[in-house]
């Protein structure tokens, strides 16, 4: 069975905290993916990672940074978080070749900026 | 740039009934998805289609991978309560490294 985990369902923070999310998979993926989801406006690619240490930015990188130190790990970064970064983020991963362009994704985590 | 429009944005539909939803692509696409995310939750992966003209169903949910590459769609016969939830198609353009590129979903409401 696939699994996609995220460190956390909820979270609130302030205005300017550094925020961290994190992401494992446990199936050997070499792909991993960020987005953001919000009403309207379905889900937006932040950042993506092919492999370790890897990082490609999507469609909407600003105010965000990955990191990829593991293969099983991708965390997402707000620098200063703001309150326009209030959202549903997701995390995804997919095996690497374009036969395999299937993602599973975690749970979510649910952040609000105050 | 390429456009993934999904349609409809959101269903009102007796307990019992089929319901249709479809996506279209200004592109010509090498992979469908379909997933369903269940409120609080990641979307899940329904079905996957690779192939032109393919017809796949998994329970009492079908999808069709178009013929012209182009265009998807998902049927779900019999709709039962826990199909509640919104609908996303997503889909691969060809030699566009492994992105993928998502529809604004289908909220699917059932009324008792």
């Amino acid at each position: 069975d696939v699994k996609v985990t995220q460190s956390s369902r909820y979270l609130v923070k302030r205005t300017g905290e550094k925020v961290f999310l994190e992401c494992v998979q446990d199936m050997d993926h070499e792909n991993m993916f960020w987005y953001r989801q919000d009403p309207g406006l379905g889900l937006r690619l932040i950042y993506f990672s092919y492999d370790v240490k890897m990082k490609e930015k999507g469609d909407i990188p600003e105010g965000y940074s990955v990191s990829r130190e593991k293969k099983e790990r991708f965390s997402l970064i707000l620098e200063s978080a703001s309150t326009n970064q209030t959202s549903m983020y997701l995390c995804a991963s997919s095996l690497l070749g374009q036969t395999q362009e299937t993602q599973y994704f975690g749970p979510g985590t649910r952040l609000l900026v105050l | 740039g390429q456009q993934l429009n999904q349609s409809p944005q959101s269903m009102f539909i007796q307990e019992g009934e089929d319901v249709s939803m479809n996506c279209t692509s200004s592109s010509i696409f090498n992979t469908w998805l379909w997933y369903k995310q269940d409120p609080g939750e990641g979307p899940v992966l329904l079905i996957a289609l690779y192939k032109a003209g393919e017809l796949t169903s998994n329970g009492r949910l079908t999808a069709q991978f178009g013929i012209t590459r182009k265009d998807s769609f998902l049927n779900i016969s019999a709709s039962i309560p826990s199909d509640v939830g919104i609908y996303f198609c997503a889909g691969h353009f060809p030699n566009r490294d492994d992105k993928i590129i998502f529809g604004k979903g289908t909220r699917l409401h059932i009324l008792p």
